[in-house]
């Protein structure tokens, strides 16, 4: 079946770059998504890559993608206090519906 | 401003009683979801619903029940039978444009906590 992995827990330095990855299991996904969630909120989204890409850039965030791997990864630039939060991949599993398959959740902590 | 309002934001109930989560958007998005959210657990998809009068069930659907009787609004029931219904719900929306599904798009959030 789908999965996507992340590690928990990520602690970087302000100023730093951050990377967040993930992993995959379906070959099939059409497009690839980073949400950002701050304590009790809903998810934002941050950013998407379609899977025929290999690189996004939008800002301080650039995304990797490996397709062979299955590998996705979220680098931030120039991490901010502000950046503080999870960070959930998901695969949209597609066809006709746009489902989703989230990973866990990797908790971004920026010391100042 | 166009979103999606979950209400209300922390619902607090007793065990055996059934409980509505409200979600309202004004997007024009057709495809409505539910989303359960546990810690370590990421998010896992309740029920969706691709069109108005219509909905499917997700991979936890036991001891939920939905309707989407406007294309604005998609309830979600959680019923007595839902085993460990307290946890943190989440309402998403999303459009369809020359056939490609646009990103799903996230309420704030209701926290249920049932005692």
């Amino acid at each position: 079946g789908e999965d996507v992995e992340q590690s928990l827990f990520l602690s970087v330095r302000e100023g730093d770059s951050s990377v967040i990855n993930c992993t995959y299991t379906d070959s099939s996904s059409t497009y690839l998504y980073w949400y950002k969630q701050e304590p009790g909120a809903g998810l934002q989204l941050l950013t998407y890559i379609f899977s025929n890409m290999d690189m996004k850039q939008d800002q301080r965030l650039t995304v990797l993608l490996n397709k062979k791997d299955k590998h996705l990864s979220l680098r931030i630039a120039d991490t901010q206090t502000g950046d503080s939060a999870i960070y959930f991949c998901a695969e949209s599993i597609g066809g006709a519906t746009n489902k989703l398959i989230f990973g866990t959740g990797t908790l971004l902590a920026v010391q100042p | 401003d166009g979103g999606i309002t979950q209400s209300p934001k922390y619902l607090f109930r007793k065990e055996g009683q059934n409980v509505t989560l409200s979600c309202e958007q004004n997007l024009n998005h057709d495809a409505m979801y539910w989303y359960r959210q546990d810690p370590g657990q990421g998010l896992r998809l309740i029920y969706y619903s691709q069109i108005v009068n219509d909905f499917q069930k997700g991979d936890i659907a036991e001891g939920y029940s939905v309707s989407r009787e406007k294309k604005e609004s998609f309830p979600l029931t959680v019923t007595s039978a839902q085993k460990n219904p307290t946890a943190f719900y989440l309402c998403a929306s999303s459009g369809t444009a020359s056939g490609y599904n646009s990103p799903l798009h996230f309420g704030n959030g209701t926290r249920l906590t049932v005692t």
